[in-house]
């Protein structure tokens, strides 16, 4: 059973546009969240988080959004840039230890 | 400094066959997952060790998978009685204590079983 589940599987935006990226959770437990960026053949890399008592949190180009009674949360990369083409996972925690993934979003940002 | 490294990058074996796959975490950091990932998937838990005990392993399949880390540094995760629905890319992630400290993952072991 997916507890986080990613529905887009691609995105495509034009460079310099907003790209948004989806995620929906089930477990109401889950107290912190994350996005990792994969490029192939390497790991995930972090990218940014939100703590379940907030509902935004930005970091440069990047911000996410949590709706907690919708059980979503959204990454916005504004603008897009080529370099951001990458497969984007959101993770969810509870109990501290435990990481749940979704099934990831593949990014292409068109020149 | 060095990131986590993960060795052999590729492994292909035969069903039925033994493997090691081993994790070098970045030095200090205590805390070590395992993650197994399928293709289309994303990361899948499979076991969490704090220095040298695992603290979780409620995520490994089934008593065909193990995982040790000694002296609480190198992790190697065993597969015994490889099956072909083993085959996928095994990541592991260090980070500096546990839970929200971010976690640096390795480039990941690709296993095929044939």
């Amino acid at each position: 059973d997916q507890q986080v589940k990613q529905n887009s599987p691609s995105l495509s935006v034009q460079e310099g546009r907003i790209s948004i990226l989806n995620c929906d959770y089930t477990n109401s437990m889950f107290d912190y969240f994350l996005w990792y960026k994969k490029y192939p053949a390497e790991g995930p890399t972090f990218l940014i988080s939100i703590s379940s008592i907030k509902d935004k949190n930005e970091d440069g180009r990047f911000t996410v959004f949590l709706n907690k009674s919708a059980k979503h949360l959204s990454l916005h990369i504004v603008p897009s840039q080529p370099g951001d083409s990458a497969v984007y996972f959101c993770a969810a925690i509870y109990n501290f230890n435990k990481f749940y993934f979704g099934s990831g979003t593949k990014l292409n940002v068109k020149p | 400094g060095a990131g986590v490294s993960q060795t052999p990058s590729n492994k292909v074996t035969e069903k039925g066959k033994y493997v090691e796959l081993r994790c070098d975490p970045i030095s200090g950091h205590t805390a070590l997952y395992w993650y197994r990932q399928s293709l289309g998937q994303g990361p899948e838990f499979l076991i969490y060790f704090q220095g040298t005990g695992a603290a979780d392993d409620s995520g490994l399949p089934n008593d065909r998978f193990f995982a040790v880390r000694p002296e609480g540094s190198v992790s190697t995760l065993k597969i015994q009685r490889t099956e072909r629905g083993d085959s996928a890319v095994y990541l592991c992630a260090s980070s500096l204590t546990s839970g929200k400290d971010t976690q640096y993952f390795g480039p990941g072991t690709r296993l095929t079983v044939l």
